[in-house]
């Protein structure tokens, strides 16, 4: 079955740089979440989007940014990088809304380590 | 403040034996619960679900989970562990009219020992 995907799967920057993620969602899938993940730590929630427009925002930093496509695709941009912003980033997707309870579907992480 | 607690940084369990993965949450609503297993270097895996109905939710894996209302706990259970079943287990919840975002627990992590 289709997963999640997410690339790149693993991305190195310095402080002060750009970085682009990107996620594409299992097919007909229509929400796509981004949740930050710091060594250690449990995942915390930044933004969502359904149906291209942003649904749900978390602890997003102002340098970030996101979007999502017309093709559902979802890309996380991040500006200034800092060294805090090392961690591990997922996307999730769920599947179009027959209620508020369905689980979301997990791709594999993009790791980013800012040096 | 809506959160979500797992009390155990780590469970140790011997192989064929129960194992119990504490969950609890905080009262205020009616939450969907979630249980997801990260293995090293993977994404989160989604195990079960309590949305509403019978409190005991069958899973993948053998899993189940118990939810209880009165004691606001949503405890991970197996019947027989197994050494590949070792891992790091996230309890989340998601609440009603709170928006989508899951609120994850800390995490334990499960060691099987043969």
């Amino acid at each position: 079955a289709a997963g999640v995907i997410q690339s790149p799967r693993h991305l190195i920057k310095e402080k002060r740089e750009t970085a682009t993620l990107k996620c594409y969602p299992i097919p007909r899938h229509d929400t796509v979440y981004w949740y930050q993940q710091g060594p250690g730590q449990d995942p915390q929630f930044l933004i969502s989007f359904y149906e291209k427009m942003q649904s749900d925002k978390g602890s997003i930093p102002d340098r970030f940014s996101a979007q999502q496509f017309s093709d559902y695709h979802s890309e996380l941009n991040m500006s200034s990088l800092e060294l805090g912003d090392s961690a591990l980033y997922f996307c999730a997707s769920s599947p179009p809304r027959t209620g508020q309870y369905n689980e979301q579907f997990f791709g594999p992480g993009t790791r980013l380590t800012v040096l | 403040a809506q959160s979500v607690a797992q009390p155990e940084d780590q469970v140790n369990v011997a192989e064929g034996n129960p194992l119990t993965v504490k969950c609890t949450y905080s009262v205020s609503g009616n939450p969907y619960l979630f249980w997801y297993v990260q293995y090293p270097n993977r994404g989160l895996q989604f195990l079960l679900k309590y949305i509403t109905g019978d409190n005991l939710v069958k899973g993948s894996y053998g899993f189940e989970a118990e939810f209880n209302k009165s004691q606001t706990s949503f405890h991970l259970k197996k019947p027989s562990a197994l050494v590949s079943d070792s891992a790091l287990y996230f309890c989340a919840v998601r609440w009603r009219n709170a928006g989508n975002m899951l609120t994850f627990g800390g995490g334990t992590r499960l060691m099987v020992k043969p």
